[in-house]
């Protein structure tokens, strides 16, 4: 079965620094994506970034980028030059087909 | 593109009633799945449907129904509804396995 977790319920950063946001994953399958949401007060889920397993470079979205180690089942995000804005709940998630698995979040304050 | 459109935003139901959401896909997407997110429960699977066929199946009571149109829009049945149905129902709409979520459904049960 696929587990995600994320061992950090809140992380905070000031404005302008950089912060690593962790994830680890557990999947016995070889091709799987995995994925970072945020979801701001207004509950709806955005997409971060995505990883797709079969590919060694990391994924990158102007300030996001991941760190996939696929030996370890690690898959963390940094957000550069954090900004208010990207203050909200972060999911990391999973998916072999088209169900995905959610860890339980990190919200991520930014402080001015 | 237009985006996830989920109706109603906000719904108040009485314990025994049953309700159904609502969720039309981005454009050209196929599949649409469901989740119900909770504080004690997190992010859960509900269901994914994909050309008007149930595909997965989360860990949900029979109570907890949906189904799929031939234009992809997809509705999601709860009957007997239980206090502990209050929820967010997030619908995704998804293509190569990428999924987009739109803006969720809060549902109360009182």
């Amino acid at each position: 079965a696929q587990t995600v977790t994320q061992s950090q319920p809140e992380m905070s950063v000031q404005e302008a620094e950089t912060v690593t946001l962790s994830c680890t994953y557990d999947t016995s399958e070889s091709d799987y994506y995995l994925f970072w949401y945020k979801q701001p007060p207004s509950r709806q889920m955005i997409l971060v970034i995505r990883q797709e397993a079969y590919k060694q470079q990391n994924a990158t979205e102007n300030r996001f980028s991941v760190n996939f180690q696929k030996a370890a089942k690690s898959f963390s995000l940094k957000i550069s030059d954090s900004q208010l804005g990207d203050a909200a709940m972060y999911f990391c998630a999973s998916t072999l087909t088209y169900k995905y698995i959610f860890g339980t979040g990190t919200r991520l304050k930014v402080l001015a | 593109k237009a985006g996830v459109t989920q109706t109603p935003r906000y719904l108040i139901k009485t314990r025994g009633q049953q309700v159904t959401l609502s969720c039309s896909p981005i454009s050209g997407h196929r599949s649409v799945s469901w989740y119900q997110q909770t504080p004690g429960q997190g992010l859960q699977f509900l269901f994914e449907y994909f050309s008007e066929t149930q595909r997965n199946k989360g860990n949900f009571p029979g109570r907890f129904s949906g189904r799929q149109f031939s234009n992809s829009r997809s509705e999601m049945n709860v009957s007997t509804l239980e206090l502990g149905d209050s929820a967010l129902y997030l619908c995704a709409s998804s293509s190569d396995r990428v999924a987009f979520f739109g803006q969720g459904t809060r549902l109360t049960v009182v």
